[in-house]
């Protein structure tokens, strides 16, 4: 089973700042089939970001997504009010499906 | 527009059986390459993969899980049923049901999730 981390566990920042969260793979994704979710509470977890860079449909471009083999990042240029939420990575690249604890971006 | 609710009780005894419907909108599980699965977060903890349906009724679970689950449709209703047997205190979680993507493993559609306590 492929475990994820994610760092930090806790992010605070400002709206308009730039926020950086990582997610570490404990062997290589295969075809980087690596994507994000935000999650707000009390709401459905949203997909960003499939394929490590690829936004969904409807997704800002605020939102980008990197990386490869085990290490992989979410940018989130210039935070709107909206974006304070939980965000998890998820490996889909080799059964079982597994997720990261996810990183909690926080107004500072 | 795809909708996924999840509905069932909030608590069960230790011991008991869980079943919890996804009830969704938007898409048929007739149509090829549909499928459905549920994922379950307990509280402080990761997200985790429970279980898989297809359109073609072929079937997955979590291995660690798996005598312990079943996954059903209903076609006609726009519903997935999850039974889990046996339940425990640590299958306390939130219980999601999502829609996955045809080509990939991924969810592009999530229900809100039900938050299920194990208590006595």
């Amino acid at each position: 089973e492929i475990m994820l981390t994610q760092s930090p566990g806790t992010l605070s920042l400002s709206p308009g700042e730039r926020a950086t969260l990582s997610c570490r793979a404990s062997q290589s994704v295969t075809s980087n089939y690596l994507a994000w979710y935000q999650h707000k509470p009390g709401q459905a977890p949203r997909l960003l970001i499939y394929g490590a860079s690829s936004r969904a449909t409807g997704i800002p471009d605020r939102f980008s997504g990197s990386g490869s083999g085990t290490d992989f990042t979410l940018t989130i240029n210039r935070l709107e009010p909206e974006d304070f939420a939980v965000y998890y990575c998820q490996q889909y690249g080799r059964p079982p499906l597994t997720f990261g604890p996810g990183t909690k971006v926080k107004i500072k | 527009q795809v909708t996924l609710t999840e509905s069932g009780p909030a608590l069960v005894k230790p011991t008991q059986t869980l079943t919890v419907t996804c009830s969704f909108s938007g898409f048929s599980l007739n149509t090829r390459g549909m499928r459905v699965s549920w994922i379950r977060q307990p509280p402080g903890k990761a997200l985790e993969w429970l279980a898989r349906i297809d359109w073609d009724d072929d079937k997955f679970y979590r291995t660690s899980l798996k005598t312990r689950l079943t996954i059903s449709k209903d076609t006609s209703k726009n519903q997935v049923i999850l039974t889990m047997t046996n339940m425990d205190p640590a299958d306390t979680a939130t219980y999601f049901c999502a829609r996955m993507n045809v080509e990939f493993s991924l969810f592009d559609n999530w229900g809100q999730g039900i938050p299920v306590t194990v208590s006595s």
